[in-house]
């Protein structure tokens, strides 16, 4: 199996540009989730799924969106790009319906860098 | 708030040397903890994890972490470090509703 696949690899954007992150994951996996790295920050996260239909905010959501129409896909929309979203993209999934938790796989990730 | 910290931004060992990665986390309830490696240009994988139970333990590659309460640590260990764990590590505490809150990283360089 796959896992989890993101694309692109990575890509430059010009500022105020509109770009969609695309994640897909093939565990069947409930719960989606997307990060920022940032050095010196670690990762932070920017939108989360539970379920498919549902999406909630992390602690870094200004200036993206997420969807959630299947179980499978969780793609990111930058809307406007700016220059402090230049960054590398995580996509990340677990089955959170196991008890106590269970762990999150991730993506391979996607360098955005936008100018 | 949740919240972990890694001191050490930056580490260099001798390869054969053994190694210890800190982490401190704040956290009210009993914490789900991990900890992940990064290889560059690479995503991120689970070296090993503690939600209950027995506070040493063993992940892959030959680490281990031992977590103790009293002082709010969760620190990564390896008896002998080999080239090949030359990484980004990173701790997380799984925070509410499921999501980790991650550490902001010690990348570690080994030395031949």
């Amino acid at each position: 199996t796959a896992g989890i696949t993101q694309a692109p690899t990575s890509q430059i954007l010009a500022a105020g540009r509109s770009m969609t992150l695309r994640c897909t994951q093939d565990m069947r996996h409930n719960a989606m989730y997307w990060y920022r790295q940032d050095l010196g920050l670690g990762l932070r996260l920017i939108h989360y799924s539970n379920t498919a239909g549902t999406t909630g905010k992390g602690e870094v959501p200004d200036g993206y969106s997420v969807s959630r129409a299947n179980t499978d896909d969780f793609p990111l929309t930058l809307a406007s790009a700016v220059p402090s979203q230049t960054s590398v993209y995580f996509c990340a999934s677990s089955d959170s319906r196991q008890a106590p938790y269970n762990e999150q796989f991730f993506g391979p990730g996607t360098r955005l860098t936008v100018l | 708030a949740q919240s972990v910290t890694q001191p050490d931004i930056h580490i260099t060992v001798s390869e054969g040397a053994s190694l210890e990665l800190r982490c401190n986390y704040s956290y009210g309830a009993t914490p789900y903890l991990f900890w992940y490696v990064q290889s560059p240009g690479q995503g991120l994988q689970l070296l090993l994890k503690y939600f209950s139970g027995d506070t040493l333990v063993q992940g892959i590659k030959g680490f281990e972490a031992e977590f103790k309460r009293s002082q709010s640590s969760f620190n990564l260990r390896k008896p002998s470090v080999h080239w090949s764990d030359a990484a980004e590590y990173f701790c997380a505490v799984v925070g509410g509703y499921n999501k980790l809150i991650f550490g902001a990283g010690t990348r570690l360089a080994v030395h031949p």
